[in-house]
């Protein structure tokens, strides 16, 4: 059994600061762990993922993710947050290698501020 | 390069009404998805395909069928529209050999 928990329905960041989108989740076995950012109106985008190599993962347009084993976590982080940040930011847990059956967390609206 | 192509973007059905969505993708990969998204539910998987002529349900399949005739193309048909089909629907692809789904833009269904 596995389930993703986005911890923030809404956060609210001033453009230039610091974002901190967090996830944990629950799993029976290894995961792979992802982040998906949604536009209004537009498909999802993969911004990240995690798949048992390094812990700390790299993605597009600044955004990183920590996975913590010990705390069942893996937060979604960017030094400085940008105006066209703004979107929702889904978490997925994946069970296994090939396995169609993702779980979706219930999604982060993120609002930049000017 | 096209990607992940749904349509149509917008559909007003009335109950009982059928209709499919469709879903193509170019990018010649075998595995095929379709989830639901609803307010404050993140996405649901109602069905799936590893090939074509292989299909499986996922965690809310009940109102639609599928079928994978071609690699390409992956529809989602309603036989009888209901209210609590109103959602929002996207169709994901990706390849065997790479745990990473692509998404298409979406189609947002209204049941009246």
């Amino acid at each position: 059994a596995q389930s993703v928990t986005q911890l923030d329905s809404h956060v609210s960041v001033s453009e230039g600061t610091p974002v901190l989108l967090r996830c944990n989740y629950s799993s029976s076995y290894s995961p792979s762990l992802f982040w998906y950012v949604q536009h209004p109106n537009k498909g999802l985008q993969l911004l990240l993922k995690y798949t048992s190599a390094a812990t700390l993962v790299k993605g597009i347009n600044g955004f990183e993710a920590e996975f913590k084993k010990s705390e069942t976590s893996f937060h979604l982080t960017k030094p400085s947050a940008h105006m066209s940040d703004a979107a929702e930011y889904f978490c997925v847990v994946s069970p296994n290698f090939g396995n169609e059956k993702l779980t979706f967390g219930t999604g982060t609206r993120l609002t930049i501020i000017p | 390069n096209a990607g992940v192509t749904q349509t149509p973007k917008f559909q007003v059905l009335k109950t009982g009404q059928s209709m499919t969505l469709q879903c193509a993708q170019d990018m010649n990969h075998e595995y095929m998805s379709w989830y639901r998204q609803d307010p404050g539910m993140g996405l649901r998987l109602i069905h799936y395909s590893v090939g074509a002529g292989i299909t499986d349900q996922g965690e809310v399949p009940n109102g639609y069928n599928v079928s994978r005739s071609t690699t390409e193309d992956f529809p989602l048909r309603l036989l009888s529209a209901a209210p609590s089909q109103t959602s929002v629907y996207f169709c994901a692809s990706r390849p065997a050999a790479k745990n990473i789904q692509y998404f298409g833009a979406g189609t947002r269904l209204s049941v009246l």
